[in-house]
């Protein structure tokens, strides 16, 4: 059974940073593209970015609202998935949530139950 | 950037009810569009991909079809189950996109 659990949400003030946590189990994470996605309170679903799988190296694609400010990155002898995120604004405060992906082309397939980030003075 | 349209942005509907959600999208993505159903207070979870494939253990009540620009998902009976916000999503290209989503309740 696929699980995806993520961990590292909290209150962080404007300016700070904070770093995420996924751990996948149920499948091989360095088979798969994994994402990172969020949604704001009462909002709609924000595509952060994606790691694909080590047959491409993990090469990571960005949106540009967290281009340079948020890292993807892997630690596949821990099955984990990480994000991290500095410079955060207000407009940050979101549910975060880690996605399984396919391959190329391949949809958002299995989504953990996310992680709550307040970006708040 | 693909954008993503969604239509309508919520619908209220009877048990039984066939259902009809439309995504459009600013340029050609082929088939790569995939739905997915968000609960109150879940996750999404996947209904189909590649325009028109379901996934595994959804019901057979969930239909996509589409190619190109013009997208649909189909709910055949609507069941109580199924009151949800239902997203679009883009793989054609980076970056990924998502609609904004089809409320739908009774």
């Amino acid at each position: 059974e696929v699980q995806l659990v993520e961990s590292g949400g909290g209150l962080v003030q404007p300016g700070g940073s904070l770093r995420l946590s996924c751990v996948g189990s149920g499948f091989i994470l360095s088979d798969y593209y994994m994402d990172w996605v969020r949604q704001a309170p009462g909002k709609g679903l924000e595509w952060l970015g994606r790691t694909k799988h080590k047959p491409e190296r993990y090469v990571t694609e960005y949106a540009a609202s967290v281009q340079g400010r948020f890292t993807i990155s892997r630690d596949e002898s821990q099955s984990s998935l990480f994000l991290q995120m500095n410079s955060l604004k207000t407009d940050d405060t979101a549910v975060y949530y880690c996605v399984k992906g396919g391959g190329p082309h391949g949809p958002s397939d299995f989504w953990g139950q996310g992680t709550q980030v307040t970006v708040s003075s | 950037d693909i954008q993503l349209t969604q239509s309508p942005s919520s619908l209220s509907a009877s048990v039984g009810d066939r259902v009809t959600i439309t995504c459009r999208a600013s340029q050609g993505i082929g088939s790569y569009l995939a739905w997915s159903q968000q609960k109150p207070g879940k996750a999404p979870e996947l209904l189909i991909y590649d325009a028109s494939t379901l996934q595994s253990g959804v019901p057979s009540r969930f239909s996509g079809s589409g190619s190109g620009t013009d997208f649909t998902l189909t709910i055949s009976s609507l069941q109580p189950e199924d009151v949800a916000t239902y997203f679009c999503q883009q793989v054609h290209s980076y970056p990924i996109t998502f609609g904004p989503g089809t409320k739908v309740d009774f």
